[in-house]
């Protein structure tokens, strides 16, 4: 049971350049979700989806698409990097029991647009 | 005003302190609150639940005070492995999309 994973660890762009970081959870979880977490800023949605089929704009989805391919995976793409996007993201995915919801988070992509 | 906030810190404190966090929410339709803990350069992890009536786990204690809109995250004894930032977590409705974080709290113990 590996959880929640991401690839690719590291990145560098340039502006301009495109980019599609992939994510994959093995849990069955419905709601998959992409956060960047900046500096000072904490964690901000980038998108979310609910199920598979369905996607839903968060807090910050300016520059950003994503794809629910299937249960398992929830890809975020960049079409042209910008400066803006060096951050680093995670996905997640959650589970919910009765009044309390977890979410597993992935380790992180740590991306440097130049 | 951000959603969620939290005093930033450092909090440096020594070995078998103990220190406590405070987190405020605005919007007083949130209905779950947790605390997640973050390690340098690591993902966050969900370190416990916060209920109505607080709740203890080991050394950790969360407190949830509805009428302020505040939830407090209590550490006794504290270890050297408890270094690490604390991210209070509101959610304002029964969805988990609207799961919002705030900064978080950095603590560092010191030997």
């Amino acid at each position: 049971n590996a959880g929640v994973t991401q690839t690719p660890k590291f990145q560098v762009l340039k502006t301009g350049q495109s980019m599609t970081l992939q994510c994959a959870q093995d849990m069955n979880h419905n709601s998959m979700y992409w956060y960047r977490q900046d500096p000072g800023m904490g964690l901000r949605l980038i998108y979310y989806s609910a199920s598979e089929g369905t996607t839903d704009k968060g807090e910050v989805p300016n520059g950003y698409n994503v794809s629910r391919l299937n249960k398992r995976e929830f890809s975020l793409r960049l079409e042209s990097a910008a400066p803006s996007q060096t951050s680093v993201y995670f996905c997640a995915s959650s589970v919910t029991s009765g009044s309390k919801t977890e979410q597993f988070f992935g380790p992180g992509t740590r991306l440097t647009v130049l | 005003r951000k959603e969620v906030e939290q005093d930033p810190g450092p909090f440096n404190v020594p070995e078998g302190a103990t220190v406590a966090f405070n987190c405020t929410y605005s919007n007083s339709a949130s209905q779950s609150f947790f605390w997640y803990r973050q390690d340098c350069r690591k993902e966050p992890k969900l370190l416990m639940s916060v209920y109505s009536s607080g709740n203890e786990d080991g050394r950790f204690t969360a407190q949830l005070n509805r009428a302020s809109q505040y939830i407090s995250l209590l550490i006794r004894d504290s270890k050297l492995s408890d270094s690490a930032t604390y991210l209070c977590v509101v959610i304002v409705s029964g969805s988990a999309r609207q799961l919002t974080f705030g900064s978080g709290t950095q603590l560092t113990v010191l030997p």
